[in-house]
């Protein structure tokens, strides 16, 4: 079992739904950061939470601590946000700290 | 303040070469890490590198991989020999310091295909 589980693997929208990405994790963290990748493409930070909730635009994380998971939500969306999503948390171990990624959320909205 | 650059963006490489990936860090940034995308895979961890230092290269494959970040310059990810196996995206992150709180920025990756 993966650390780190995304769900769903897949999933298509149509344009102006409202999309919730859900990451669970298993092991103790520092924090979650939410990424997004364009298919080639690189990869873009959209938050980093350790508690609570943050929006930026049409985007909202939420963390739940107790819990070991994390949403992401698109309200809204658009096909540009046709992305992969991943879910990464920060581990503290020995003084460094590493990522461990999930394997992403391929969304797809339709216009 | 340009983000973390990596080059080059695509790389193709014949069984046996060398492949040299690079990765300069964003300015005030001295801890560099690497990343591996294998096809359909997640981000696997594979070094964590400071300024002439190799602080965790638990994820390295021990054989053909190495990598360095000098004092001057950028980091260096170098695969030898290379296999089929190797084709993959190379992501490379930098960050300020190592505190928990800092958050790390990914470079734009190396696709790197080995014929």
């Amino acid at each position: 079992k993966n650390e780190v589980e995304q769900s769903p693997q897949n999933l298509t929208a149509q344009e102006g739904e409202f999309i919730t990405i859900n990451c669970s994790y298993s092991v103790g963290i520092s924090a979650l950061h939410w990424l997004q990748q364009h298919p080639g493409g690189g990869i873009v930070s959209l938050f980093m939470l350790s508690s609570g909730k943050k929006k930026h635009g049409r985007l909202i994380a939420t963390i739940n601590i107790q819990e070991k998971h994390s949403s992401l939500h698109i309200t809204a969306s658009h096909p540009r946000d046709s992305a992969v999503y991943i879910c990464a948390v920060i581990r503290t171990t020995s003084g460094t700290y590493k990522y461990i990624f999930g394997t992403g959320t391929r969304l797809k909205v339709l216009a | 303040n340009a983000g973390v650059m990596q080059n080059p963006r695509h790389l193709v490489r014949r069984r046996g070469q060398e492949a040299r990936l690079r990765c300069s860090p964003m300015k005030g940034h001295s801890h560099v890490y690497w990343y591996r995308q294998l096809p359909e895979e997640g981000l696997k961890f594979m070094v964590y590198l400071q300024k002439e230092n190799i602080i965790d290269e638990s994820g390295m494959p021990k054989e053909r991989f190495s990598a360095e970040f000098p004092k001057e310059g950028p980091s260096i990810l170098r695969i030898q020999q290379v296999v089929r196996g190797d084709s993959a995206a190379y992501f490379c992150a930098s960050s300020r310091d190592r505190n928990m709180n800092t958050e790390a920025f990914f470079g734009q990756g190396t696709r790197l295909t080995v014929v």
